[in-house]
């Protein structure tokens, strides 16, 4: 089955200070990994994917099969970075994504 | 570019009563698209995914014949909503990837249904 867990409901941290979204997965092949993010009355839109490796407004992140992770990481936050960051995984030939649940990142002055 | 609409982006409907909502890709052609349901602070959840000219396939747990899904041209969706009742109020959101492009989805900006 596939699964995607991100542990966080809810993560807090100061201007400036790093932030890191965590993400684990459940999946027995090679997925395709994802990042979306949700801006205050704004439509979710795609942040990052792993198989680009590129840093997107200071974000990266990087699959580590060995855990089964894909955290999202930015080493200073900045206060138009608060939202909701949801993780979703990609099967090998499949279409539909799986979204975690989602977690609501703020960022404070 | 790869703008994706819905269509209203809020519906109230009596019990009853069946309500559609429309899913059009602006400036690109979709060969798929994707209705998700998503409740008060809580994940996407995927319903189905419709592909142009086919029947679409639904998750398991989602009645197809309540949840009435036309994928008639590459740039519509719609998804109609039979014999609505309160338990359906929610947040429903397509998606769509672009025809020949990068197989991103595309999300648009939902639909509120409650239903009384």
């Amino acid at each position: 089955a596939q699964r995607v867990t991100q542990p966080e409901k809810l993560l807090s941290v100061f201007k400036g200070a790093p932030v890191e979204l965590k993400c684990n997965y459940s999946y027995s092949g090679s997925p395709e990994l994802f990042w979306y993010v949700q801006y205050s009355r704004q439509r979710l839109q795609l942040l990052l994917r792993h198989i680009s490796r590129e840093s997107i407004k200071g974000f990266t992140a990087d699959l580590n099969k060995g855990e089964t992770s894909f955290h999202l990481k930015k080493p200073f936050a900045q206060e138009e970075d608060s939202a909701m960051y949801y993780c979703a995984l990609r099967g090998q030939g499949a279409q539909k994504l799986v979204f975690g649940q989602g977690t609501r990142l703020t960022i404070n002055p | 570019g790869a703008v994706v609409s819905q269509h209203p982006s809020r519906v109230i409907c009596k019990s009853g009563t069946s309500v559609k909502i429309e899913c059009r890709s602006l400036d690109f052609q979709a060969t798929t698209m994707f209705w998700y349901r998503q409740f008060p602070k809580q994940s996407l959840m995927l319903m189905a995914t419709s592909n142009e000219g086919s029947k679409a396939t639904y998750e398991q747990g989602v009645e197809k014949d309540k949840f009435l899904i036309n994928h008639a041209s590459l740039t519509l969706s719609t998804l109609t909503v039979t014999s609505a009742h309160p338990e359906d109020s929610s947040f429903y959101i397509c998606s769509a990837s672009e025809r020949g492009g990068p197989d991103t989805q595309y999300f648009g900006p939902g639909t509120r249904l409650t239903v009384l």
